[in-house]
């Protein structure tokens, strides 16, 4: 059963680069069926899909993180990461790496989710 | 800003059949797009409850179903039980803006 791991620093400065890592077990990251995704929800919140990847690196993102997010995967070592720059105190959030399943209509699902790394933007 | 639109928050006694709203627009759930919905306990990661508008994945109790007409789409919960409060949220993607994933507001289920 697959399962994802988030790890990377708690605590992020305004203006500074966020970088989270997700390591995937219990299944390939290569694998042609999934694409691998962040997530993330501030606190009493609702979730915000961030950007995916494929394992041949192609990335997808949310037009409204404007050029700050970037996602990268690392076959070798089965994970995949999310960079945010420019961070501000509206970034604190809980940030989720997930897979996602591509629907034949078109769309993704996301299942499973990682437990969460919270990080929080303060000086 | 969550395209999606669900009611903060809904109630029923155990036993009860309550529904979760999920409104959306001809740029997601209208351009047939697949609705999907998630359920989270609280403290804990989202967890997919149902997906492709009414599949439930292995392990999902029956009491959990979904439908999707025109722009909107709904979860059920018939039989609620104290263990299903939580917030659910529904999920599809969005043509508008390059494209992107988009989750409801949340809907937050309390057991009377």
């Amino acid at each position: 059963q697959v399962q994802l791991q988030e790890s990377g620093p708690g605590l992020v400065k305004p203006s500074q680069t966020l970088s989270l890592n997700c390591i995937v077990s219990g299944g390939s990251i290569s694998s042609s069926d999934y694409y691998w995704n962040w997530v993330r929800q501030p606190a009493g919140k609702g979730l915000e899909w961030i950007g995916r990847i494929y394992t041949s690196g192609t990335t997808k993102y949310n037009p409204s993180l404007k050029g700050r997010v970037s996602i990268s995967v690392d076959t070798s070592k089965n994970q995949f990461s999310l960079e945010l720059s420019s961070v501000t105190a509206a970034d604190t959030a809980v940030y989720y790496c997930v897979r996602g399943i591509l629907v034949l209509t078109g769309g993704m699902r996301f299942d499973p989710w990682g437990q969460g790394s919270l990080v929080t933007v303060s000086s | 800003q969550s395209v999606l639109t669900q009611p903060p928050s809904v109630s029923g006694a155990p036993g009860q059949r309550v529904t979760i709203s999920c409104t959306g627009s001809s740029s997601n759930i209208g351009a047939s797009y697949d609705v999907h919905w998630y359920q989270q306990l609280p403290g804990t990661a989202p967890k997919l409850l149902i997906y492709g508008n009414n599949i439930r994945p292995s392990g999902v109790p029956d009491r959990f179903s979904g439908s999707k007409s025109g722009t909107s789409a709904s979860l059920a919960i018939t039989g609620l039980q104290t263990e299903d409060e939580a917030n659910y949220y529904c999920q599809s993607y969005d043509i508008s803006l390059s494209g992107s994933y988009v989750f409801g507001t949340g809907t937050k289920v309390t057991v009377l």
